[in-house]
């Protein structure tokens, strides 16, 4: 069966400090996998995407994952973290068929001044 | 560009009462089009999705039912709200290369 994992629900990190959110995911072939960030009571927004080739993808807003099969995971990453990257964080599998749209739980990112 | 519009963008409504959400898209024709509920700590429910006009697919059983009357027009309705359908609930456009545009959200408070 599909599924997404995210482990950490709640992370704090200072500003200027680097961030790792992780993902994994269980499925059977190779998955187009997302990134999105939702601030509180808004909708989701894209931050990044992977479907195949380059292991290491670049999103907006200075965020990049990177895809390993080998650990069934795609965390994401920032160098440094601001004030505004405040928000909930959420990581989709899907498997490309229309209902085979499998969203985690969600991380909630606080960022200490 | 993509627009996803959402209204209303809050409701509260009692028990047993009928709700209809509704959701449009600009910028494209024959859209795919989902609903997803997102409860409080949790992440995000399909409820339905939608590849036409009168095209609808139910992913859990529930109180709930969508319709879709035009192109880029999706509703969700209930005939008689529950505690339980409390919750954000968001539609999404998605496109070709499979990732989502997401309207703004509504939020319901079942009272």
């Amino acid at each position: 069966a599909q599924s997404v994992t995210q482990p950490d629900i709640h992370i704090t990190v200072s500003e200027g400090a680097s961030l790792e959110l992780r993902c994994n995911y269980s499925y059977g072939a190779t998955p187009y996998l997302f990134w999105y960030v939702q601030s509180p009571g808004q909708g989701l927004q894209l931050l990044l995407k992977y479907f195949s080739g380059d292991t290491l993808v670049q999103g907006i807003k200075g965020f990049e994952a990177e895809f390993k099969r080998s650990q069934s995971s795609f965390n994401l990453r920032k160098p440094s973290v601001h004030w505004s990257d405040a928000a909930e964080y959420f990581c989709e599998l899907d498997s490309g068929g229309y209902n085979k749209l499998i969203f985690g739980a969600g991380t909630r990112l606080a960022v200490h001044p | 560009s993509q627009t996803i519009h959402q209204w209303p963008a809050t409701l509260v409504q009692p028990v047993g009462s009928p709700l209809s959400l509704e959701c449009t898209v600009e910028g494209t024709s024959n859209p795919n089009l989902y609903w997803y509920r997102q409860a409080a700590g949790r992440g995000l429910q399909l409820l339905f999705y939608s590849v036409g006009i009168g095209q609808i697919s139910s992913e859990v059983p529930q109180n709930l039912s969508a319709s879709r009357p035009q192109d880029r027009q999706f509703i969700l309705s209930s005939k008689k709200l529950l505690l339980s359908d409390s919750g954000f609930y968001l539609c999404a456009w998605r496109v070709s290369s499979y990732e989502q545009y997401f309207g703004p959200g509504t939020r319901l408070t079942v009272t």
